[in-house]
């Protein structure tokens, strides 16, 4: 089993919906949760970054974490077709350096 | 700089030849991380360095990967006698402890 589970898709979508994209993981030591975006032939860049449980709102993007069930979810309000990417959910549990555990990433694509 | 810079950005080579990936961190960032991506595989981490502390290489998948960082700055990371399932997306990252990863954009590496 993977320590970090991601559904790889693709997921499609139309313009304006909301989507969820979800992990899953089985380190209870993970305490940083992060959601990269990855545009094709590009490095992935950092989304969203959270520390522990709870709600994080930034603009249309809203990662939600619950480590009692180890699930971490990054909702996308008001979808464009420029969020069409692979979005990656990462985490550490700041030893090592921060060493970060990636998912496999999820392909969603936003139509007009 | 203003990113990290990842160079070449593409390298074809031939089975058992030797290939050499650079990566300039950004300024100021003490961490540096080498991770692979696989098509359709997640970011496998390789090796990550930390100041002047011995790297930590326990990802680097053979003994014929190497990395080095000169003067706590730009990196290399060293295959030889590459084989074609080193194919794959290198992509370098650097970061102040704690906070997210910024990402090159990748040396997309393919041996044929």
């Amino acid at each position: 089993q993977k320590e970090v589970e991601q559904d790889p898709g693709p997921l499609s979508v139309p313009e304006g919906a909301i989507v969820s994209l979800n992990c899953t993981y089985s380190n209870s030591a993970f305490q940083y949760f992060m959601w990269y975006r990855q545009y094709s032939r590009k490095g992935p860049e950092l989304l969203m970054y959270t520390y522990s449980s709870g709600n994080k709102e930034d603009g249309r993007f809203t990662a939600q974490v619950d480590k009692s069930s180890k699930y971490i979810s990054l909702f996308i309000r008001d979808s464009q077709p420029s969020d069409s990417a692979t979005y990656l959910c990462a985490m550490s549990d700041g030893t090592g350096g921060f060493k970060t555990i990636f998912g496999a990433g999820t392909r969603l694509f936003v139509k007009a | 700089g203003a990113g990290v810079s990842q160079s070449p950005s593409n390298k074809v080579t031939e089975k058992g030849k030797d290939v050499e990936l650079r990566c300039d961190p950004i300024s100021g960032h003490t961490a540096l991380y080498w991770y692979r991506q696989s098509l359709g595989q997640g970011l496998e981490f390789l090796i990550y360095f930390q100041g002047n502390s011995a790297p930590d290489k326990s990802g680097l998948p053979s003994d014929r990967f190497s990395a080095e960082r000169t003067g706590g700055s730009v990196s290399t990371l060293t295959i030889q006698r590459t084989q074609q399932e080193d194919s794959a997306v290198y992509l370098c990252a650097s970061n102040r402890i704690g906070y997210g990863y910024t990402f090159g954009s990748g040396t997309r590496l393919t041996v044929v």
